[in-house]
């Protein structure tokens, strides 16, 4: 299995309070994904991290923020949560090189009540 | 933009049997496709790819086919067990490597 551990697995917070997602992982890729998973969507692609301190929006960006400050972990905050924001999370991992696909952690849930 | 789709949200199969899920992509400038497979709790697995100058590839008890013509995509599981009772989904990849997922087909086998 990939190297990836994100943490929390699991939270339950309030609407207009702050969060943060890590994602750590110890293949030494260059890409690292954050997506949002919900029912009748595939999964959606909120910011990727093509290198230290490079990132870019994704599809569903709005009301979240990235920050890597280091290869192996991928930050994902969400300034101030809203109800609209509870899912699952998931970070993923490519070495971008050729034709390699991306390899995923186990998912954080997160409710905002 | 990008659309992914996959043609039937459930699937049930005999255990032994074969099965078949479908795939449908929109953008043709999609040079690499994977399937993933995702059990309940965890996150997606890759399974297998195929890249957009091949039309078949196999491995272990699965094969995947590309028809570029009409921008389908299909997995085929040989002799379904129950273990292989998971979501699966497809996912294409355009230029900048940016990946983009469809939605899954949930795949139940019966004993």
């Amino acid at each position: 299995d990939a190297g990836i551990t994100q943490s929390p697995r699991h939270k339950v917070t309030e609407t207009g309070t702050p969060v943060t997602l890590r994602c750590h992982q110890t293949e030494n890729h260059r890409y690292m994904y954050w997506y949002r998973q919900d029912p009748g969507h595939g999964l959606r692609l909120i910011h990727y991290s093509y290198g230290v301190k490079d990132t870019d929006k994704g599809e569903v960006s709005d009301g979240y923020s990235v920050s890597r400050s280091k290869t192996e972990d991928f930050l994902l905050t969400l300034e101030s949560a809203t109800s609209s924001q509870t899912s699952v999370y998931f970070c993923a991992i490519s070495d971008g090189q050729g034709n390699q696909p991306q390899h995923f952690g186990d998912g954080t849930r997160l409710s905002i009540l | 933009g990008e659309s992914v789709g996959l043609h039937l949200p459930t699937l049930s199969v005999q255990e032994g049997d074969n099965s078949i899920i479908n795939c449908a992509y929109s953008n043709s400038a999609s040079d690499y496709f994977i399937w993933y497979k995702q059990e309940s709790g965890k996150g997606p697995q890759f399974i297998i790819d195929i890249r957009s100058n091949m039309d078949k590839r196999q491995g272990q008890r699965v094969t995947v086919l590309l028809n570029k013509t009409v921008k389908h995509l299909s997995l085929q599981i040989a002799a379904t067990q129950p273990g292989d009772s998971a979501v699966y989904f497809c996912a294409d990849r355009l230029p900048g490597n940016q990946f983009y997922f469809g939605t899954g087909t949930s795949l139940t086998v019966i004993p």
